[in-house]
């Protein structure tokens, strides 16, 4: 199974809302990635997990709140929301300790938009 | 610090003809290379990678990229596109002491047309 999996595919909420962006991989990975793509822009990194603890947080305003709980899995909690906020949010995941963790495969992402 | 320069936003050809997407790096240290494709509406596919090695690195759907590190360039290319290849292509780097930034190229929109 080289696949990651994201859910939902599609989110719509207000500013006021609470929600959550799942993330899944079951290849043995032990680092795992959320990520911010904009129209037309590349992806840029948010947060890195390693061995399931935060190792990289890219000054992401509080009001996104990653999170993992296991090795195969990744969350990343959305609360207060802004507009600008809308984008397509994805996941990667790579293996860690050999050259082959340089290679990071990535889901097929969510789309949030926030109004 | 890396940074990556896709000079060409978008390459229009034609159906069954030969394409080169460029890509140059700048890096003060030893750096992987990386391309990876974007469908629409899809996340991204790494298509093919230069770690160490020959310089000239093939895809199993027909893409090639040749590391050259004297003009710190990885360009990508097909001889003979298919209407299937339109999609974003982004070159990446990262450093080979820390594997998690990707840094990513602007990103080059292939289009194919019949």
């Amino acid at each position: 199974d080289t696949e990651v999996t994201q859910t939902p595919k599609h989110l719509v909420m207000g500013m006021t809302n609470k929600k959550s962006l799942k993330c899944e991989q079951h290849m043995g990975h032990r680092a795992m990635y959320w990520y911010k793509q904009k129209a037309k822009k590349p992806p840029e990194l948010m947060f890195v997990y390693s061995y399931e603890k935060l190792s990289i947080n890219e000054s992401v305003p509080s009001r996104f709140s990653p999170e993992c709980p296991n090795s195969s899995l990744l969350n990343l909690h959305l609360h207060a929301l802004q507009p600008e906020d809308s984008a397509l949010y994805l996941c990667a995941s790579s293996q860690e300790g050999t050259r082959a963790s340089y290679e990071q495969y990535f889901g097929p992402g969510t789309r949030l938009t926030v109004t | 610090a890396q940074s990556v320069t896709q000079l060409d936003s978008q390459v229009p050809v034609f159906e069954e003809a030969p394409v080169e997407l460029r890509c140059n790096y700048s890096s003060s240290v030893s750096v992987y290379l990386f391309w990876y494709v974007q469908y629409p509406n899809q996340g991204l596919q790494l298509l093919l990678k230069y770690l160490s090695g020959s310089t000239l690195v093939e895809s199993i759907n027909g893409f090639e990229a040749e590391f050259n590190k004297s003009q710190t360039s990885f360009h990508l290319r097909k001889p003979s596109v298919h209407i299937s290849d339109t999609a974003e292509y982004f070159c990446a780097v990262t450093r080979m002491d820390s594997s998690y930034k990707l840094i990513f190229g602007s990103g080059t929109r292939l289009l194919v047309r019949p």
